[in-house]
């Protein structure tokens, strides 16, 4: 089943301005990751989060996390066309040592506008 | 180049047919994980493996098989390709879980049964 849902599904706004999507999750995390996707290929890494950090920052990104309610932001600033790609969260459930693999949220759509 | 190589990149089969979706790795991950893209549901896991010898079920295991006979090589074979198995196929790896540098992705499989 899905755990992330991602918020909105689809955003476009103008280059130069910052677009900001939120992640929702169902079930206890031990890290959280945001990946981007441009169209027709594979996901690129974008961030990771462990559940008790609250804020992150990378170059013009910006993730938090608010563990009580199981939700994250991603804050991209100053947009550029290049930034026009689908952005999933995912979560890291991993137990009992081992890795459970990933789980993806639906995406949104981001798309900077010239 | 170092990465996640899959092969092939485009793939169209007959219902019943068999065939195996190649991935490897060349960063001595441990952790390998196979997911499938469909429109609108995001990634779903399929199986993953934590070691040479090691796999286990993820979400949608059903049709599939997978090995892991070498650190660097995870196949993931269709026994009887049915329809509902058209999708875009992902190989993922990383080192542990919640390595910093998240996991690395191929860049797909698109597979069509007809």
């Amino acid at each position: 089943s899905q755990q992330g849902e991602e918020d909105p599904q689809a955003l476009s706004i103008q280059e130069g301005e910052n677009a900001t999507m939120n992640c929702s999750y169902k079930t206890s995390i031990n890290n959280l990751q945001w990946y981007r996707q441009n169209s027709g290929r594979g996901l690129v890494h974008l961030i990771l989060i462990r559940s008790n950090e609250r804020e992150k920052h990378s170059g013009r990104l910006r993730v938090t996390l608010d563990t009580s309610k199981k939700s994250s932001s991603l804050l991209i600033t100053a947009s550029r066309a290049a930034d026009t790609a689908s952005y999933f969260c995912a979560t890291d459930e991993y137990s009992g040592g081992g890795a459970d693999g990933l789980t993806f949220g639906k995406g949104t759509h981001l798309i900077i506008q010239p | 180049n170092a990465g996640v190589t899959q092969t092939p990149k485009f793939q169209v089969l007959k219902t019943g047919q068999s065939m195996t979706l190649q991935c490897a790795q060349d960063m001595n991950h441990e952790y390998m994980s196979w997911y499938r893209q469909d429109p609108g549901m995001g990634l779903r896991l399929i199986h993953y493996s934590v070691g040479a010898g090691i796999t286990d079920q993820g979400e949608v295991p059903n049709g599939y098989n997978v090995s892991r006979s070498t650190t660097e090589d995870f196949p993931l074979r269709l026994l009887s390709a049915a329809p509902s198995q058209t999708s875009v196929y992902f190989c993922a790896s990383t080192l542990s879980p919640g390595t910093p540098g998240g996991y690395t992705f191929g860049s797909g499989t698109r597979l069509t049964v007809v």
